[in-house]
């Protein structure tokens, strides 16, 4: 089947710098992406859905200034949680749609748990 | 808008128990219902779904039946492994072009031998 995989898998970084978290489509194009964040013992959250070549879509209360993203191949996401802080900590996932998929496709990347010191 | 509600866990069972675990849901129209599972270090994978009223999704001995006049979506199994425990998510699909998935919160599902 269709896998997603993401990169780095886990990151430790101090306050106020900077992380990029990679998800790739392995063996398909994928033309949308979500990315949702997951707080521990909670479920996920929708941050954002992007769209190859265009700007993502940014759930309410989500800081697209904070949390950037870029969909510019159809094989690439990545979001760059910008000048993080602790609060910031959390199990970030992403899941990938191509085309003539559905709602049904379940293409999730493992996750990338993000620890801000 | 839409919303699941699901148990809240822990949910902690003996090998060979029988396992439920309620959600109910609302959403606008005929959304698609899915449970999703989470093994420990691992990402969530697809355990069944069901795309409209009555149906029934079923895999790895689980099932979840789709019940429309009570906005529901119960997961069942009749007898729980050890390697069953994880944490359980059930979650909707709209119907529209978005292909958003909204999820419940989660039931973690622990099973001693």
């Amino acid at each position: 089947g269709a896998v997603v995989s993401q990169h780095p898998s886990w990151v430790i970084c101090k306050s106020g710098t900077s992380v990029k978290i990679e998800c790739r489509s392995l063996d398909f194009q994928a033309t949308t992406m979500f990315w949702y964040r997951q707080f521990p013992k909670q479920s996920l959250m929708l941050m954002a859905t992007s769209n190859e070549g265009s700007k993502a879509t940014y759930e309410q209360g989500v800081e697209k200034d904070k949390f950037l993203i870029n969909h510019a191949s159809l094989t690439l996401s990545t979001l760059t949680v910008t000048s993080a802080h602790p609060e910031d900590s959390s199990f970030y996932i992403c899941r990938a749609i191509g085309p003539g998929q559905s709602t049904d496709t379940q293409y999730f990347g493992p996750g990338t748990r993000l620890t801000v010191l | 808008g839409d919303s699941v509600t699901q148990m809240e866990g822990p949910v902690t069972l003996s090998e060979e128990a029988f396992l439920t675990i309620n959600c109910t849901y609302t959403a606008t129209g005929y959304p698609s219902l899915f449970w999703y599972v989470q093994y420990p270090g691992e990402g969530l994978q697809l355990l069944l779904k069901a795309t409209k009223a009555d149906d029934k999704g079923s895999n790895k001995g689980f099932e979840a039946t789709y019940r429309k006049e009570t906005t529901s979506f119960h997961l069942e199994k009749g007898s729980v492994q050890v390697s069953d425990s994880a944490v359980y998510f059930c979650a909707l699909g709209g119907r529209d072009s978005s292909y958003k998935l909204i999820f419940g919160s989660g039931t973690r599902l622990l099973v001693r031998p």
